[in-house]
């Protein structure tokens, strides 16, 4: 129950596409779902976070959608570009620690 | 820079030894949060310590064990290391308990255990 499933594992996109990243989780006690970007050889940095009372949240090229009755949420990346290529890392918070997703490796080519 | 400093960035170390990582917060946090990133778990939380006390505990083994300092400071300490205990070891800190925003994650310590 105090997993987040995360999908794809991988993806590739063309330069200016969208990808989408998908999670789903089963606990409804998670209270706040953010989304870490992480380069190789860095930590994970906070990118982007919705709280289940929201549907969806946008900041900058990223946007976050999210769906309380399906427990699902997305993050969508709107004219990827090559410098957005990194591992992308869902989460959801209970009880004060993060529960994080696999983690999607993305590629945007050029 | 994040603001949260971890060092040492690489270990090298044999099987059976016994290592120290050490996390410093940002400046104003009262938390720190120990993960360890595996290329097949992901990142998995080790413990949490929020202002010197233990907060929570999440799948840290018995070998290891961390604290937190009065200056905030912590370290995580493993013991007779394995091979299996190879890993990036994450240390991030949040102003509260966690109730309310994100983590601020550090560099990490890459552990390699021969």
């Amino acid at each position: 129950q105090q997993q987040v499933k995360q999908s794809p594992q991988s993806l590739i996109v063309q330069k200016g596409g969208i990808p989408i990243i998908n999670c789903a989780y089963e606990n409804t006690a998670f209270d706040y779902f953010p989304w870490y970007q992480q380069f190789p050889g860095k930590g994970p940095a906070l990118l982007i976070a919705i709280r289940p009372d929201v549907s969806e949240k946008k900041e900058g090229r990223f946007t976050i959608s999210f769906n309380k009755s399906a427990k699902q949420f997305s993050l969508h990346i709107m004219d990827s570009q090559p410098g957005d290529s990194a591992t992308y890392f869902c989460a959801a918070r209970s009880m004060s620690k993060l529960v994080f997703g696999a983690g999607t490796i993305l590629r945007v080519k050029s | 820079d994040s603001g949260v400093t971890q060092t040492p960035k690489h270990l090298i170390t044999a099987t059976g030894q016994r290592v120290t990582l050490r996390c410093s917060p940002r400046s104003g946090d009262l938390s720190v949060y120990w993960y360890q990133q595996s290329l097949d778990q992901g990142l998995q939380f080790l413990i949490q310590y929020y202002n010197g006390e233990e907060r929570a505990k999440g799948n840290i083994l018995e070998r290891f064990s961390a604290q937190q300092f009065p200056d905030l400071h912590s370290e995580l300490n493993l013991s007779s290391l394995e091979l299996g205990d190879s890993a990036l070891y994450f240390c991030a800190s949040s102003g509260q308990t966690g109730a309310v925003g994100g983590y601020t994650f550090g560099s990490g310590t890459r552990l390699t255990v021969v």
